[in-house]
């Protein structure tokens, strides 16, 4: 069945950068697109970018200049890295399989804390 | 980006009834090939949200038939009917029509 699985430093130092793994199985990255998404505490959900089937990329415009997202199809991975983290980047973080247009199977996410 | 405005912010049901969540977008949600992408996510206490609705009113592989979509345009609506202890949490609508998809801040279901 389609599980994905986020993996990653619970703890980041401000300005530090981040970096996050999605393992997927159950199905091949390059047929499908991941999605990061992430969620602070108590809001929702923000999609953050995609990494599309061909290879291609895709990112929210609001976090481009600090976020790259690639992937190993080999090991059926896909990974985040943010840089200049600062505290409201706090949150969880989602991989998802999505259909483009809406976000059909989600990872467990993982929790990150941007702290001194 | 799309906003998405979600009322009510929290509601409280009784099991067995029904209830309604309403979601505003503030831009169509049509896309140029003629599909709406509006989509319904539940998200329970301590779990990642999971697709319910996707296009209006398509149920998700494995949904029940009590969860039903409707609307158009710019307003949708969620209906869940004969509530049910599992269907607790916060629900969110989001779109994927216009970048970058955007959610809800959600609507939060509790036991009357």
């Amino acid at each position: 069945q389609v599980q994905l699985k986020e993996s990653g430093p619970g703890l980041v130092q401000p300005s530090e950068t981040l970096s996050l793994t999605c393992t997927v199985s159950g199905f091949s990255l390059t047929s499908y697109s991941v999605s990061w998404v992430r969620q602070p505490s108590g809001k929702g959900p923000e999609w953050m970018g995609r990494m599309w089937y061909d290879g291609d990329t895709a990112y929210n415009s609001a976090l481009k200049s600090r976020l790259s997202i690639s992937r190993d199809t080999s090991k059926n991975q896909v990974f985040l890295k943010m840089n200049s983290l600062q505290t409201d980047d706090t949150g969880t973080y989602y991989c998802t399989r999505d259909s483009t247009h809406w976000f059909a199977y989600w990872g467990q996410g993982t929790l990150v804390t941007v702290s001194s | 980006d799309v906003v998405m405005t979600q009322t009510p912010v929290s509601l409280s049901v009784s099991l067995g009834g029904q209830v309604s969540i309403s979601c505003r977008s503030s831009q169509s949600l049509v896309h140029n090939n003629g599909n709406t992408y509006l989509s319904w996510y539940l998200q329970k206490p301590g779990q990642s949200p999971q697709l319910l609705i996707y296009k209006v009113s398509n149920r998700f592989s494995g949904i029940s038939d009590r969860f039903s979509g409707s609307g158009s345009g710019t307003d949708f609506t969620l209906k869940i009917s004969r509530v049910e202890p599992d269907d607790l949490g916060v629900y969110y609508c989001g779109q994927g029509t216009q970048y970058p998809p955007t959610f809800g801040a959600g609507t939060k279901l509790e036991l009357k």
